[in-house]
């Protein structure tokens, strides 16, 4: 059954570093998203991307984040300076079409961890 | 977003049916109950989902009130590895991403 992939499972890093966190969807899903869970909380919608552009995103997407999918296969999440506060469960997520009907395949998540 | 009220935490024996309720009383004509569940340490897995009518899958059911205001999800053998956390969620239908509130931990006892 086809999945979707994260990479990597854990990552730490340092304050103030960058970190590019990785997914494979399902090879014929057109929406991705990303999806945030701090230790304990609920998990929380970052943001959507279809046809190569952002469809919808959170308050908490601000200007240290940005998504792309730089080939067919990839979407990535890039957070450009770390604070301690994303720690937290990544998630992506993708579907094949985005009606209300319509359900999320999610990956097993990136744990970030920083320091 | 519309809101849905689950209760915080749920027991269940193995073996047993586990009727997991969902309230939903500011539901939209277009809104589909989506029901996913979070194993621990996993990502948030599709469970089922309707619209009107009740639902059957390998999973699990879902029965919906005829008001759409509530929903349950009926696990009809409660297994260990169901153990997990379950989210109602109300979806758009002209929607994208998910709101997940808080759900319901459910305990499986052997």
């Amino acid at each position: 059954e086809p999945e979707v992939t994260q990479t990597p499972s854990h990552q730490v890093t340092q304050m103030g570093q960058e970190v590019i966190l990785r997914c494979v969807p399902i090879s014929n899903h057109l929406y991705f998203y990303w999806y945030r869970q701090i230790l304990g909380q609920k998990v929380e919608f970052l943001v959507s991307f279809y046809n190569n552009e952002i469809s919808e995103k959170s308050e908490i997407f601000d200007d240290q984040f940005s998504v792309e999918r730089p080939d067919g296969s990839n979407f990535t999440l890039k957070i450009r300076s770390t604070k301690l506060e994303d720690s937290a469960m990544y998630f992506c997520a993708s579907t094949f079409r985005a009606g209300g009907g319509d359900e999320q395949y999610f990956g097993p998540g990136t744990r970030l961890t920083v320091t | 977003d519309a809101k849905t009220t689950q209760p915080n935490s749920m027991e269940s024996n193995e073996e047993e049916p586990v009727h997991l309720p969902c309230n939903h009383s500011t539901i939209s004509g277009t809104d589909y109950i989506h029901w996913y569940r979070q194993l621990p340490s996993q990502g948030p897995e599709y469970v089922i989902h309707g619209l009107t009518s009740n639902v059957n899958n390998r999973m699990a059911s879902l029965a919906i009130a005829e008001d759409r205001k509530s929903s349950t999800l009926i696990l009809h053998r409660a297994t260990l590895r169901d153990a997990a956390v379950y989210y109602c969620i109300l979806r758009r239908g002209t929607g994208n991403q998910f709101y997940f509130g808080t759900g319901t931990s459910l305990t499986v006892i052997p």
